[in-house]
């Protein structure tokens, strides 16, 4: 059974690119999250969906941050123009509210993001 | 606000020697604790939730308690393979989102 899939593993970019994020939750999970993680702030929520719709974005840092979610194998997190403090791990999670389900997040590998 | 204070730190153990990680949380009603495990370069890994005080879990050498505002993850004879960063978090009452504490990184000497 697939994890949480995210792509690519390492970003490396140049300050004023836009970066794009990729994830794919695990099949038939209905909520998808975005965290990012620094060793100054450990992890914070980005924001959430529930049935592919935003329902939490007040952790969203700048409106240079953006996130979709077309459907429900896959969401992007979008930074345009990235900045150095940008620099972080990008983790995807995903949990289910099906019957028997806990209410437990499961995460991706994540994304290092080196902007420079 | 909802609150997550993990301590110590960093913990330093020699393989067999048991201790308990600390996790201090304030939260508006508590709709679940949960556990992790994070190794270097790699996503948190689910370990436990608790739901009310009380209420206990265990996985292996790992055992984890809860008060009404604290939670420990006892680890029994600990093995370097144990060595990881632990993150507590909260979720409140109708909400979704997780707060994290920072963790504690735990070390098994051999």
């Amino acid at each position: 059974d697939a994890g949480v899939i995210q792509s690519p593993r390492h970003e490396v970019t140049e300050m004023g690119q836009e970066v794009t994020l990729r994830c794919k939750p695990i099949s038939g999970h209905d909520y998808l999250f975005w965290y990012r993680q620094t060793m100054m702030r450990g992890l914070e929520l980005l924001i959430y969906f529930n049935n592919n719709v935003p329902i939490d974005d007040s952790g969203m840092p700048e409106d240079r941050f953006s996130a979709k979610m077309p459907n429900a194998s896959f969401s992007t997190l979008k930074i345009q123009p990235s900045e150095p403090r940008d620099s972080a791990v990008y983790f995807c999670a995903s949990r289910s509210t099906g019957q028997g389900a806990g209410n437990e997040q499961f995460f991706g590998p994540g994304t290092r993001l080196t902007v420079l | 606000e909802d609150q997550v204070t993990q301590s110590p730190e960093a913990l330093r153990l020699q393989e067999g020697e048991s201790s308990s990680l600390n996790c201090s949380y304030t939260v508006s009603g508590l709709r679940g604790l949960f556990w992790y495990r994070q190794d270097p370069g790699k996503g948190p890994e689910f370990l436990f939730t608790l739901y009310s005080a009380g209420e206990e879990k265990e996985k292996e050498r790992l055992k984890a308690t809860l008060t009404k505002k604290e939670s420990f993850l006892h680890i029994t004879a600990p093995k370097p393979e144990d060595s990881a960063t632990y993150l507590c978090a909260v979720q409140a009452q109708g909400a979704q989102k997780l707060v994290f504490g920072q963790g504690t990184r735990l070390t098994i000497n051999p």
